[in-house]
């Protein structure tokens, strides 16, 4: 099993409607959960980062974690075209210092 | 500086040859990490550093690739001996190293082993 699940996708939405891309992690025990966004031929860049049970807001972007279910997911409102880009999950394992765990990533496509 | 500086940016290479890969972390970050990413795929963990403690070497593939990290600052990655499978987008990130401090990664360098 891999310490970090995604669907790879692509997911694909119309522009305006609510993206919602999911994850799932192995570490029952893993305290920090983290999405980044990675255009084609970037470098990943951070979006959002969630600690605790719940629903986390940053102007568009929620993110919501259940430690209970192991699930991280990033819903995203009135998706643009510009959103369309790979979406990696990461979580910082238990006993692993700094380091984090990346999914494979989510392929998101917003369409006009 | 205002972010995490790799370079080059892009190296062709042939096979059989060595190659170093920089990074130049945030200043003030403790912690450099090394992943690589192959094309279409996730990304693969490779070394990390954190202050004065033994690096965490557990993600290198092999003993040809080795990295230092100079003064707490400046890191090299080393491949020795490239194989045409090392191609792939070498990422540097750095992060305070504290608690859940996120990663903040740099632009990268291609790797290309012909």
């Amino acid at each position: 099993q891999k310490e970090v699940e995604q669907n790879s996708g692509p997911l694909s939405v119309p522009e305006g409607a609510i993206a919602s891309l999911n994850c799932t992690y192995s570490d029952r025990v893993s305290q920090s959960f983290f999405w980044y966004r990675q255009y084609s031929g970037k470098s990943p860049e951070l979006i959002m980062s969630i600690y605790s049970n719940g629903d986390k807001e940053d102007g568009r972007f929620t993110a919501q974690l259940n430690k209970a279910s192991q699930y991280v997911s990033l819903l995203i409102r009135d998706s643009q075209p510009s959103d369309s880009a790979t979406y990696l999950c990461a979580c910082r394992p238990t006993g692993g210092g700094n380091k984090l765990t990346f999914g494979t990533g989510t392929q998101l496509k917003v369409e006009l | 500086g205002a972010g995490v500086s790799q370079s080059p940016s892009n190296k062709v290479t042939e096979k059989g040859k060595d190659v170093e890969l920089r990074c130049d972390p945030i200043s003030g970050h403790t912690a450099l990490y090394w992943y690589r990413q192959s094309l279409g795929q996730g990304l693969e963990f490779l070394i990390y550093f954190q202050g004065n403690s033994a690096p965490d070497k557990s993600g290198l593939p092999s003993d040809r690739f080795s990295a230092e990290r100079t003064g707490g600052s400046v890191s090299t990655l080393t491949i020795q001996r490239t194989q045409q499978e090392d191609s792939a987008v070498y990422l540097c990130a750095s992060s305070l190293g504290q608690g859940a401090s996120p990663l903040h990664f740099g632009n990268g360098t291609r790797l290309t082993v012909t």
